[in-house]
């Protein structure tokens, strides 16, 4: 049963500190996507890649955000330094360019105090 | 620039009672339309989808139809169970130049089902 995978499920940190977000995309898709989830602005999209290549990171705060897939297995979102306006639900989804289907993982937890 | 919107929630029903969530969009050209599905600790899942005007997407007794004369993709379902409890969103993938698979979703309104 092919699953996108993400790592940490749950993270706690204090104001200032890096905090790196793993992501395991359904083996052969071609494109992650990278969602942010909160209360007030709901499900929004970061960045996405096609092919390790990014494609689109307009919805990504440049100064304290990147995103990277350093192989077709891994891709990662990093924040440094964080702040407490980072708390949200950080999910990753992938699927397979030209498809509509994207399938998401269970997300990444992070409460930044 | 492309939205959607949905009723707000909660919706509050009791077993086998008659659904509705009203979706409608705002989009350039044609998109494809989407409903995803989040339970409670779960990342979301595709329920349905439609890509064409006219098109009704279904699944697990869910049903949209994509009407492009009144930008809407309403979500129905005939006799909900408690197992529907959860979060829905309706989303959608602008058209203009392919599917570059970029989903812009609604607020979610949250369903729950009472026995």
């Amino acid at each position: 049963d092919a699953r996108v995978t993400q790592t940490p499920r749950h993270k706690v940190t204090e104001m200032g500190q890096e905090v790196t977000m793993r992501c395991q995309p359904i083996l052969g898709h071609n494109t992650v996507f990278w969602y942010r989830q909160t209360m007030m602005q709901g499900l929004e999209l970061l960045a996405y890649f096609r092919n390790r290549a990014p494609l689109d990171d307009s919805g990504m705060p440049k100064d304290r955000f990147s995103a990277e897939m350093p192989d077709a297995t891994l891709a990662t979102l990093k924040i440094q330094p964080s702040e407490p306006r980072d708390s949200a639900v950080y999910f990753c989804a992938s699927g397979l360019a030209g498809a509509y289907e994207q399938y998401f993982g269970p997300g990444t937890r992070l409460t930044v105090t | 620039g492309d939205s959607v919107t949905q009723m707000e929630g909660p919706v509050t029903l009791s077993e086998e009672a008659f659904l509705t969530i009203n979706c409608t969009y705002t989009a350039t050209g044609y998109p494809s339309l989407f409903w995803y599905v989040q339970y409670p600790g779960e990342g979301l899942q595709l329920l349905l989808k439609a890509t064409k005007a006219d098109d009704k997407g279904s699944n697990k007794g869910f049903e949209a139809t994509y009407r492009k004369e009144t930008t809407s993709f309403h979500l129905e379902k005939g006799s909900v169970q408690v197992s529907d409890s959860a979060v829905y969103f309706c989303a959608l993938i602008p058209g203009a130049r392919g599917n570059t698979g970029k989903l812009i979703f609604g607020q979610g309104t949250t369903l729950q089902v009472k026995p």
